[in-house]
């Protein structure tokens, strides 16, 4: 079945620094996909999506390309900030419209 | 406000005794469902439901129950809890549309089983 899998964590920068979060993932066809942020003690959103191959998807600073090629959906800052201190969690779309998702991986931004 | 809302957010309880988290949203969507995070595993599918009276199960069905009698409403039950249902347990909602991919969150139900 579809699959996504993430960079592991915990990922700890320095304010500023530039961030990669690597996912790629396994599917038949050409899935939607997504971002998600957990900032503590709530629940996911949306952070950005794409919906098919070399779409860029972007908020509030961060940018991920579908990259069908390489099967990646790599998720970039150019600066972080402390209060980008959260649990990111890469997704698919299945074909049945159900969401698969990564493990996440968790961001620590120090001052 | 649109929003989905989950009761209770942190339980304690001990195995074997019945609860229920329950799972409310305002925002008319047709499909529900339950997940649970779990270090390491990310969010695992327990059950969806693409409309009233309509369940199914998802990844890791077993040890939960589920209803759909309202639009609004999708409770998850466990019947007889285990220590391994010790969890973060998250309810979401998205409209019925095909290609609509926003799911919409819930803040989270923690419990704990002893």
């Amino acid at each position: 079945g579809d699959s996504v899998t993430q960079m592991e964590g915990p990922v700890t920068l320095s304010e500023e620094a530039f961030l990669t979060i690597n996912c790629t993932y396994t599917a038949t066809g050409y899935p939607s996909l997504f971002w998600y942020v957990q900032y503590p003690g709530e629940g996911l959103q949306l952070l950005l999506k794409a919906t098919k191959a070399d779409d860029k998807g972007s908020n509030k600073g961060f940018e991920a390309t579908y990259r069908k090629e390489t099967t990646s959906f790599h998720l970039e800052k150019g600066s972080v900030q402390v209060s980008d201190s959260a649990v990111y969690f890469c997704a698919l779309r299945e074909p049945n419209n159900d969401m698969r998702f990564g493990a996440g991986t968790r961001l620590t931004v120090k001052p | 406000e649109a929003q989905v809302t989950q009761n209770p957010r942190y339980l304690i309880t001990v195995t074997g005794k019945k609860l229920t988290v329950t799972c409310s949203q305002n925002m008319n969507h047709e499909y529900m469902s339950w997940y649970r995070q779990d270090p390491g595993l990310g969010l695992r599918q327990i059950y969806y439901s693409m409309n009233v009276e309509v369940t199914d199960k998802g990844d890791v069905p077993e040890g939960y129950k589920v209803s759909r009698k309202e639009k609004r409403n999708f409770p998850l039950i466990l019947e007889s809890p285990s220590p391994n249902q010790t969890s973060l347990y998250f309810c979401a909602s998205r409209t019925g549309q095909i290609n609509t991919g926003e799911l919409f969150f819930g803040e989270g139900s923690r419990l704990t089983v002893l």
